[in-house]
């Protein structure tokens, strides 16, 4: 069961404009939300994450929203370049008293035009 | 460069064959994860250990099993190897077991079986 989904496999964008990837979650208990970037070969980079106890979370030209009555998380890439192309992941954690579960969608692949 | 290493970079073996998968974490990092990545899939979380210990299992088929050393670098253990278990293997590490969310991934280790 895919707890965190992220429905559009690709995006395009122009230099310049916003890029805005989506993801959906099913688990209320998560408590915390990461985006990672992944270019080809390498493993993922974390870029930008929010606590479940924020609603937006901002970093440069990277901003996250979080709409926890929607279980929904955007990531705002502002303005976008084509070094940010590449595919980015979700994901979300359950911070148990030992140790922390990991859900991750299955990827957006972020195409920016010059 | 993350600063977490994980050999091999590449393994083709057989079904029914065994193989284990190796991950060096960052210096100073006490917590390292591991996942798979199927074709099209996400990163499916497997287990994480913190200081030796484990501490959070996902989807981990008993016939993967993981641990990690007093020097904190890990190993992940695959036995009958089915040609559904052919993905990237991706070992991640962290500072702190709990309460914080930031992971540092390694390239990975792309298994083939065949």
């Amino acid at each position: 069961d895919q707890q965190v989904k992220q429905n559009s496999p690709s995006l395009s964008v122009q230099e310049g404009r916003i890029s805005i990837l989506n993801c959906d979650y099913t688990n209320s208990m998560f408590d915390y939300f990461l985006w990672y970037k992944k270019y080809p070969a390498e493993g993922p980079t974390f870029l930008i994450s929010i606590s479940s106890i924020k609603d937006k979370n901002e970093d440069g030209r990277f901003t996250v929203f979080l709409n926890k009555s929607a279980k929904h998380l955007s990531l705002h890439i502002v303005p976008s370049q084509p070094g940010d192309s590449a595919v980015y992941f979700c994901a979300a954690s359950i911070s148990a008293n030992t140790g922390n579960q990991f859900y991750f969608g299955t990827g957006t692949s972020l195409t920016v035009i010059p | 460069d993350s600063g977490v290493t994980q050999t091999p970079k590449h393994l083709i073996t057989a079904t029914g064959q065994r193989v284990t998968l190796r991950c060096s974490p960052r210096s100073g990092d006490l917590s390292v994860y591991w996942y798979q990545q199927s074709l099209d899939q996400g990163l499916q979380f497997l287990i994480h250990y913190y200081n030796g210990e484990e501490r959070a299992k996902g989807n981990i088929l008993e016939r993967f099993s993981a641990q990690q050393f007093p020097d904190l670098h890990s190993e992940l253990n695959l036995s009958s190897l089915e040609l559904g278990d052919s993905a990237l293997y991706f070992c991640a590490s962290s500072v702190v077991s709990v309460g914080t969310n930031e992971q540092f991934f390694g390239p990975g280790t792309r298994l083939t079986v065949l």
